[in-house]
């Protein structure tokens, strides 16, 4: 079975630093999709990026850029120039490719002090 | 484009009393998810759709929870009898086709069970 691991409960960074969220996981699957999500309390997951497994380039958005790490199975989010809006739960996500299946990690909160 | 729809947003019952959530998905979306997030956790998948049949709902307590997605567009989420551990947050989710990887989220209806 698939499996999500974060294991930072809870992260923190100054206003206009960079922060990285780290996430594993575990699959014997070879196409996938990952994702980091945004929760900010209003409870709404929020696509902030998407991995898809057989690309090897990193993907960025914008100030938020990926670490994908295949052999490893490693999957951090980087948020470069942080803003306050960047508060909220941070979850790293699993989709596998032939189910559909959505997997997610127990969530990282990012506080943000100006 | 019109979002992930759901209703209600709020509802407090009382344990034992039975209460049914609504989703309306993005138009053409053929995929459709309910999650149950526990305050503190990740979303846990309780039911996939596809149309509308049913794709996985090994994590769905069936004695008590059950699902529908009529005509393979609305979904209804029921619970009965609730209980104190089911205060939780219902997120649906809908995606266009396993093909197209992003997954839409709708705003979750807050369940809180006295």
């Amino acid at each position: 079975a698939q499996t999500v691991t974060q294991s930072q409960p809870e992260m923190s960074v100054q206003e206009a630093e960079t922060v990285t969220l780290s996430c594993t996981y575990d699959t014997s699957e070879s196409d996938y999709y990952l994702f980091w999500y945004k929760q900010p309390p209003s409870r709404q997951m929020i696509l902030v990026i998407r991995q898809e497994a057989y690309k090897q380039q990193n993907a960025t958005e914008n100030r938020f850029s990926v670490n994908f790490q295949k052999a490893a199975k490693a999957f951090s989010i980087k948020i470069s120039d942080s803003q306050l809006g960047d508060a909220a739960m941070y979850f790293c996500a699993y989709r596998n490719y032939n189910t559909d299946k959505l997997i997610f990690g127990t969530g990282t909160r990012l506080q943000v002090f100006p | 484009e019109a979002g992930v729809a759901q209703s209600p947003r709020y509802k407090i019952i009382e344990k034992r009393q039975s209460v049914a959530f609504w989703c309306n998905p993005i138009s053409g979306h053929a995929t459709l998810y309910w999650y149950q997030q526990i305050l503190g956790q990740g979303p846990k998948l309780l039911i996939q759709f596809q149309n509308n049949g049913v794709v996985d709902d090994s994590q769905l307590p069936k004695e008590r929870f059950s699902a529908e997605r009529l005509k393979g567009v609305d979904s209804t989420l029921k619970i009965q009898p609730a209980k104190l551990e089911d205060s939780a947050v219902y997120l649906c989710a809908s995606s266009l086709r396993a093909a197209i990887p992003t997954i839409y989220f709708g705003e979750g209806s807050w369940l809180t069970v006295v």
